[in-house]
């Protein structure tokens, strides 16, 4: 158990549909990262929060958006949802700014139909 | 940006045997080199590290080494089990981000 949680653990919906995916950091740790897990992409870096702002950016859509609140924990919201989105999706979190040790959560596994 | 290239993309040995898996990267700057492994369901788990101050580091039946010069850091685990069989991630940090290999699937047979 690395500390990190991550709900829901499934979520299904259809086309169209927006979701809310949320994580809870490590206790101490102060930033939040989002990876989209599928089939033939490896782990892709969407984006990074530390200490509620945002501090870095990999290939995250538009229709994407993730927050940081006060008591560290993130929310990832999707929106616009397109089949293409079904993933698994990481949070994960690290004691400082980054480039460091990350530990992941068990993901939330998303399908769009 | 940081590219990490990932070889190979599967890899199966019999148990006993080892496993060699060979990672390189592209950011000179990059200092921090973690090694991820993934079970069917679970999130990556860091099951080693190592910085760019040495050249190896090593953890029971699992090591990693580094060549800054070459920009290639490899993993080894001997004596594999068949419970090593899953998904291992190579990383390198660049600036504020870890940058991931696209993955190496280990199978151990019996």
């Amino acid at each position: 158990d690395s500390g990190v949680t991550q709900t829901p653990k499934h979520l299904i919906t259809a086309t169209g549909q927006r979701v809310t995916l949320r994580c809870s950091p490590r206790s101490g740790d102060l930033s939040v990262y989002w990876y989209q897990q599928s089939l033939d992409q490896g782990l892709q870096f969407l984006i990074q929060y530390y200490n509620g702002e945002e501090r870095a950016k990999g290939n995250i859509l538009e229709r994407f958006s993730a927050q940081q609140f006060p008591d560290l924990h993130s929310e990832l919201n999707l929106s616009s949802l397109e089949l293409g989105d079904s993933a698994l999706y990481f949070c994960a979190s690290s004691r400082t700014s980054g480039g460091e040790t990350q530990y992941f959560g068990p993901g939330t596994r998303l399908l769009v139909l | 940006g940081e590219n990490v290239e990932q070889h190979p993309s599967t890899l199966s040995v019999q148990e006993g045997d080892s496993a060699v898996i060979k990672c390189t990267y592209s950011d000179s700057a990059s200092n921090y080199f973690p090694w991820y492994k993934q079970e069917l369901g679970k999130g990556p788990q860091l099951i080693i590290d190592i910085r760019s101050n040495v050249g190896e580091k090593k953890d029971q039946r699992i090591a990693v080494t580094l060549n800054k010069t070459a920009k290639h850091f490899s993993l080894h685990i001997t004596e594999t089990q068949p419970e090593d069989s899953a998904v291992y991630f190579c990383a390198a940090n660049s600036g504020y981000a870890l940058n991931f290999g696209k993955g190496t699937s280990l199978l151990v047979t019996p």
